[in-house]
């Protein structure tokens, strides 16, 4: 039972364009969500998160938006740049569970210069 | 600051062999993660240790895999014995709390044949 989905296996974005990459869960309790990258040959890295107080937070070129009712969050990326061509994960904890963090099975981006 | 250190980086074994991971944190970590990441799949949580005592390890297989975090710092996990199937990349994090964000190895990619 895939409780965080990422629909997307893979997404071409031009560079300086938005880049959007769309996560869903299905656990009501997740209070806590996160999105990595990860580049080929190395682990993830922490890119941003998001409590689930809040509907929007914002990092530089990076934005997550989370729609609780639709147990839905997206990533936007503006500008896109060839650097950000990446394997996204989105990821969600909740405290009830020890807040284990669940992976979704991850986007790759590529931003086509 | 040092990051999460893995060895090693590349293992192939036959199957029914034994093998082990080792890790070492970022110091000062007490929160302490091993995943198992499938090709094509986000990284799936084994076992998650809060100092040295084991918080969650519901997803570790424990006729043939298991783990130990020595004196809160290091980490070894061992597989024995070896299946098809445990080939993955294994990937070890660390973070300063529970709720945080979480800090990533490179990952030991094993190949079981």
């Amino acid at each position: 039972d895939q409780q965080v989905k990422q629909n997307s296996p893979s997404l071409s974005v031009q560079e300086g364009r938005i880049s959007i990459l769309n996560c869903d869960y299905t656990n009501s309790m997740f209070d806590y969500f996160l999105w990595y990258k990860k580049y080929p040959a190395e682990g993830p890295t922490f890119l941003i998160s998001i409590s689930s107080i809040k509907d929007k937070n914002e990092d530089g070129r990076f934005t997550v938006f989370l729609n609780k009712s639709a147990k839905h969050l997206s990533l936007h990326i503006v500008p896109s740049q060839p650097g950000d061509s990446a394997v996204y994960f989105c990821a969600a904890s909740a405290k009830t569970s020890y807040d284990k963090v669940i992976f979704g099975p991850g986007t790759s981006l590529s931003v086509i210069p | 600051e040092a990051g999460v250190a893995q060895s090693p980086r590349y293992k192939i074994i036959e199957k029914r062999q034994s093998v082990a991971f080792w890790c070492n944190p970022i110091s000062g970590h007490a929160t302490l993660y091993w995943y198992q990441q499938i090709l094509g799949q986000g990284p799936k949580l084994l076992i998650q240790f809060q100092n040295n005592g084991v918080v969650d390890d519901s997803q570790l297989p424990k006729d043939r895999f298991s783990a130990e975090r020595l004196k809160g710092v290091d980490s070894t996990l061992k597989i024995q014995p070896a299946k098809l199937e445990d080939s993955a990349v294994y990937l070890c994090a660390s973070s300063l709390y529970v709720v945080n964000e979480q800090y990533f190895g490179p990952g030991t990619r094993l190949t079981v044949t």
